[in-house]
């Protein structure tokens, strides 16, 4: 079975303070990418990162980092130093490369929350 | 560099009616993916579409719904006699072409909101 959970359904932060969002896959297929987007209130999907099962080395691109763990079947995401402008709904995705290729599977997604 | 093309942003129908929902994919993609996000819901895989085939259409509903992406022309997917439970937001994307690194990323549309009345 492929799946995504996201545990954490609304987090609410203060401006400045670092938040991670959490996500946790399930998939069989040894082989498999796994996603992050964003949408924000205008209602769009901003892709963030993307990440292969294969290369577990943590990325950092400016205030946002992910940390994939195999072992765990975790691909959590940090923002450092959080805006407002970072509110929004965070959704992690699994594209398996087996039968299924080509569908990504989503969590349900949290909506964070960045108060000035 | 124009995105993922989606029209209409908002469509109203009554119970009834048949909605159509256009989606042209970024340039130089061949591949169209058709998702719908039910309130309170995460993305729900519907529809993945080549030119002119239908890779798998597992996601979506037996009846009513169907897609299409021509060898000319926007991808489209069309639900017939629509129903209050379709209304949802309905997104589309698109990739290059598969296994091929890069190509694994699907880049979304805005999203077409489509409310039954």
């Amino acid at each position: 079975a492929q799946k995504v959970t996201q545990a954490q359904t609304e987090i609410s932060v203060v401006e400045k303070e670092d938040v991670t969002l959490d996500c946790v896959y399930e998939t069989r297929d040894t082989t498999y990418y796994l996603f992050w987007y964003k949408q924000p209130p205008s209602g769009e999907l901003v892709f963030l990162i993307r990440r292969n099962s294969f290369d577990e080395q943590n990325e950092i691109s400016g205030r946002y980092s992910w940390n994939f763990q195999k072992s765990t079947s975790s691909f959590n995401f940090t923002i450092t130093a959080s805006q407002v402008v970072d509110s929004a709904v965070y959704f992690c995705a699994l594209s398996p490369r087996g039968s299924t290729l080509g569908r990504l599977y989503f969590g349900r997604g949290t909506q964070l929350t960045v108060w000035p | 560099n124009a995105g993922v093309m989606q029209n209409p942003r908002h469509l109203v129908r009554r119970r009834g009616q048949e909605a159509r929902l256009r989606c042209s994919p970024m340039k130089g993609h061949s591949h169209v993916y058709w998702y719908r996000q039910l309130p309170e819901e995460g993305l729900k895989f519907m529809v993945y579409l080549q030119k002119e085939n239908i890779i798998d259409e597992s996601g979506m509903p037996k009846e009513r719904f169907s897609a299409e992406f021509p060898k000319e022309g926007p991808s489209i997917l069309r639900i017939q006699q629509v129903v209050r439970g379709d209304s949802a937001a309905y997104f589309c994307a698109s990739s290059p072409l598969l296994g091929q690194g890069e190509a694994e990323t699907q880049y979304f549309g805005p999203g077409t909101r489509l409310l039954v009345l």
